[in-house]
Order: C-alpha cells, then structure tokens, then sequence
C-alpha cells in the first residue's frame, strides 16, 4: 500500500494567516492528489483534486501544488469557516486510495 | 443537485453482519463509481474500496478483502456496503462518495451512517 503522511498533524493560526499543510507519499504518485476538508459532524467536502484543480466553489484562497511525492495544501488568507481538520488522499493505485492521517487547523 | 443519501444507524453485535445503502440522484447513476469510506471514533478517514456502478467491477482495500462486498441496484441508484464478521473496532461512521475511477476523486458524499458494534 502507498502510505501517505501528513504534517503538521495539528497546527494553531489566527484569521488572516497564511497556511500550508505538507502531505507526502511513500512512492511517486504523479498528480493523483486530492485534499479534503473535513468540520466536526459533517461528511468531507473536497477541495482540490489532481493535485492543483480547485473543485467547483471553493473559494480562490485555497490552492494545491506539487507532483511526484511531495504536495502542499495552501490557504492564503485563513477564515473563521477554515478551521477544520483537512486530509489529503491519493487516487494513484488500485489497491488503494489512502488518505493522510489528517491535519487540524485551530484558532490560535 | 446531486444527492446520495444513505440508511440509517445501525447496532450490531460481534460476528454479524451490516449492509448499508447509499441512494444516489441527481446524475447519471451508471457513469460512476461509488467509493465507501469509514472514520471511527475520533479518528482518520480509511478508504475501503471502489465499485463501478456501469458494471459492477469492484477494488476492496487489502485489509477488509473477504469481510466486505459492495454492490449496486442500478434500477434504483442505490449503492450498497455489506461488512461481515463485525468486530468491535468496525465500530465507526460509514460514508459513500461519488468517485469516478482510479485516479479521480471524491466529489459528493453521503451524510455518514452510524455503525456500532457491541455486545
């Protein structure tokens, strides 16, 4: 299986910061790379998927990059509503499309 | 709008068994797939597997090969996830996604459904 890690697992900021939450995988996985967002209660919601594609109405202070092993999540100016838990996942192989153990992002 | 909407909260005890169905609308049912994906308590997301809902090919994670079927009712855009064999730590949140294929990803969920095992 791919394993794909996650850091920081946890990670304090305030409204207005910029955020980047690393994701790597044990072997290449080219741009097979999605990311979720994930608040308390509720199902995922995707916001990125091949890496750097921003799903249909998430807002533009999100954005994705890498390809390979190594991928970043990015939100550029964080608001109250990001405060979430948020995973990455590859889609590369069939047996298997595991996710990242998760990062949670809280108000400082 | 798309929509998959799944059963309702189940308790089971060690050793049964636990099917829960994911109905889906608002697109094409056929020109999909659908993958289940589980979070117990407190925990990550674990994927465990994929089926095609054009024709039924399935990809089981490794660890629940034998336990788990997925299948689908294409007459009435329903997905189903059967878990055998239920142990305490199959305890956890089961959620469907509409997921194209390999390579693509999970764009609309399902609300989750509340499995618990328990003696």
């Amino acid at each position: 299986d791919i394993q794909m890690t996650q850091s920081p697992s946890s990670l304090s900021a305030s409204v207005g910061d910029r955020v980047t939450i690393t994701c790597r995988a044990s072997q290449s996985i080219s741009s097979y790379l999605n990311w979720y967002q994930q608040k308390p209660g509720k199902a995922p919601k995707l916001l990125i998927y091949a890496a750097s594609s921003l799903q249909s109405g998430v807002p533009s202070r999100f954005s994705g990059s890498g390809s390979g092993t190594d991928f970043t999540l990015t939100i550029s100016s964080l608001q109250p509503e990001d405060f979430a838990t948020y995973y990455c996942q590859q889609s590369y192989s069939t047996l298997g499309r595991t996710f990242g153990q998760g990062t949670k992002l809280e108000i400082k | 709008q798309v929509q998959l909407v799944q059963s309702g909260a189940e308790v089971k005890k060690p050793g049964a068994s636990v099917k829960v169905s994911c109905k889906a609308s608002g697109y094409t049912f056929t020109s999909y797939g659908i993958s289940w994906v589980r979070q117990a308590p407190g925990q990550g997301l674990e994927w465990m597997g994929w089926i095609s809902a054009y024709n039924g090919n399935t990809n089981y994670a490794q660890k629940l090969q034998g336990r788990v079927t997925m299948t689908t009712d294409t007459s009435t855009s329903t997905a189903y996830m059967e878990l055998r064999s239920l142990r305490s730590d199959d305890t956890a949140v089961y959620y469907c996604a509409r997921d194209l294929r390999v390579g693509s990803e999970c764009d609309y969920w399902g609300q989750g459904t509340l499995v618990t095992v328990s003696s």
